[in-house]
């Protein structure tokens, strides 16, 4: 099926392991980005790339790398887990960096850090 | 930085009652994009709007974006219990490709 798949879907680590949360898509989507999802915060931007090679910051990027060698996947390492990175980490992918067709979101990933 | 805000966080409504959950951005928006999260699932698309002014409608649902290009709106006429789940506006600052969200409104409904 089209879309975005991450993996894993659940996952619970303890701290100050390291860990690379999976997200590929096949729409052939030049944008992909990371966000976390915390309750009552909406979801707040981690990384975003605008084409392999590419990435940059986004709002809350500390504790999180990421890398683009291809089109296709756009991983998200954890360095050193920590208790306040517990959260729901959605990827999401769109045509262009503007979303004009809107964003396309994973179906998540649940974290917990403990 | 950006900042878009929701309100409000919660709204509780009798079936078959409309609402209208608002944002406000503190900059001006090249775009604003209106996301659904159905609980325990993940964010859909639903629109876009672009232009000042602009106003759609997908059924019963109507979205507008102010004329300043700061603030949108979403109606829900005669609310259905399909309709439950968190409402989130989004929008792109101008050259920017950071989509910034808001903290999104909880609809629950009554039957």
């Amino acid at each position: 099926n089209a879309g975005v798949t991450q993996t894993p879907k659940f996952q619970v680590l303890k701290t100050g392991q390291s860990m690379t949360l999976q997200c590929a898509q096949d729409m052939n989507h030049e944008y992909m980005s990371w966000y976390r999802q915390d309750p009552g915060m909406g979801l707040r931007l981690i990384h975003y790339s605008v084409g392999a090679g590419i990435t940059d910051q986004g709002e809350v990027p500390n504790g999180y790398n990421v890398s683009r060698s291809t089109t296709e996947d756009f991983p998200l390492r954890l360095l050193s887990a920590a208790p306040s990175q517990t959260s729901v980490y959605f990827c999401a992918s769109s045509y262009s960096g503007t979303g004009r067709n809107g964003y396309t979101f994973g179906s998540g990933t649940r974290l917990t850090v403990v | 930085g950006q900042q878009v805000m929701q309100i409000p966080q919660y709204q509780h409504v009798q079936e078959g009652e409309d609402f209208t959950t608002y944002c406000n951005s503190s900059t001006t928006l090249s775009n604003i994009q209106w996301y659904k999260q159905r609980p325990g699932g993940h964010p859909v698309f639903l629109i876009q709007l672009v232009k000042s002014g602009e106003v759609k409608k997908q059924k019963r649902l109507t979205f507008q974006f102010g004329e300043a290009k700061k603030n949108s709106s979403l109606h829900i006429t005669a609310t259905q219990t399909t309709d439950v789940g968190t409402y989130f506006c989004a929008g792109h600052k101008g050259g920017d490709y950071k989509l910034s969200f808001g903290a999104g409104t909880t609809v629950t409904v009554r039957a």
